[in-house]
């Protein structure tokens, strides 16, 4: 079955310091790739998106991702992170080997220190 | 701009009572609308879509249902909930056509709390 899979449920890190959240989908054809983060008791909000062209995509707030298509991964980074930035994050797909349906990660969570 | 709204944003209801949540969108027309289900520690769970008045596609069997009577609001209702109906519920909308910039873009609302207790 066509899924995606973020490898880390909790990423914990301190402030300032580079992350990286980790995201593989299955599929061998063309797809949209999505980013989007939800605050604690809110909905979701789009992040970023990679609908064609250059394979690095910037997005809000600082965070950028790179599509690897060999790899078919799909990492969100960002260089320096705030205690604002603690959330949950969400890897989506998009495709017609999908049905055209938003097809979510199970999501990881963001855990800032100070 | 497009808005989505979504209420109520907090509901707790006993078992076997009914459920009825609502989800409006502006600023577009006949767009695509959808409910998503996120459970406690578990990623998005897509339970109906639709792709105009009427038409209505269930992902998932369940207790739940989907109406849209009209152009922008989509409703998810229930007769009778259960306890494993709780969760986070929200609501989203895509553009249709428009191209790749607009048309696979899903924009969600502000989500509700159903507790079923």
């Amino acid at each position: 079955a066509q899924s995606v899979t973020q490898l880390d449920s909790q990423v914990p890190v301190f402030e300032e310091a580079p992350v990286e959240l980790r995201c593989n989908y299955s599929s061998s054809v063309s797809v949209y790739l999505f980013w989007y983060v939800q605050y604690p008791n809110q909905g979701l909000q789009l992040l970023l998106k990679y609908l064609s062209g250059s394979t690095l995509v910037k997005g809000i707030n600082g965070f950028e991702a790179e599509f690897n298509k060999s790899q078919t991964s799909f990492h969100l980074r960002k260089p320096s992170v705030h205690i604002s930035d603690t959330a949950e994050y969400f890897c989506a797909v998009r495709g017609s080997q999908y049905g055209n349906k938003l097809v979510f990660g199970a999501g990881t969570i963001l855990r800032v220190k100070s | 701009s497009q808005t989505i709204h979504q209420w109520p944003a907090t509901l707790v209801q006993p078992v076997g009572s009914p459920l009825s949540l609502e989800c409006t969108v502006e600023g577009t027309s006949n767009p695509n609308l959808y409910w998503y289900r996120q459970a406690a520690g578990r990623g998005l769970q897509l339970l109906f879509y639709s792709v105009g008045i009427g038409q209505i596609s269930s992902e998932v069997p369940q207790n739940l249902s989907a109406s849209r009577p009209q152009d922008r609001q989509f409703i998810l209702s229930s007769k009778k909930l259960l306890l494993s109906d709780s969760g986070f519920y929200l609501c989203a909308w895509s553009q249709v056509g428009g191209g790749k910039s607009s048309g696979n873009t899903i924009y969600f609302g502000e989500g509700s709390w159903l507790t079923v207790v």
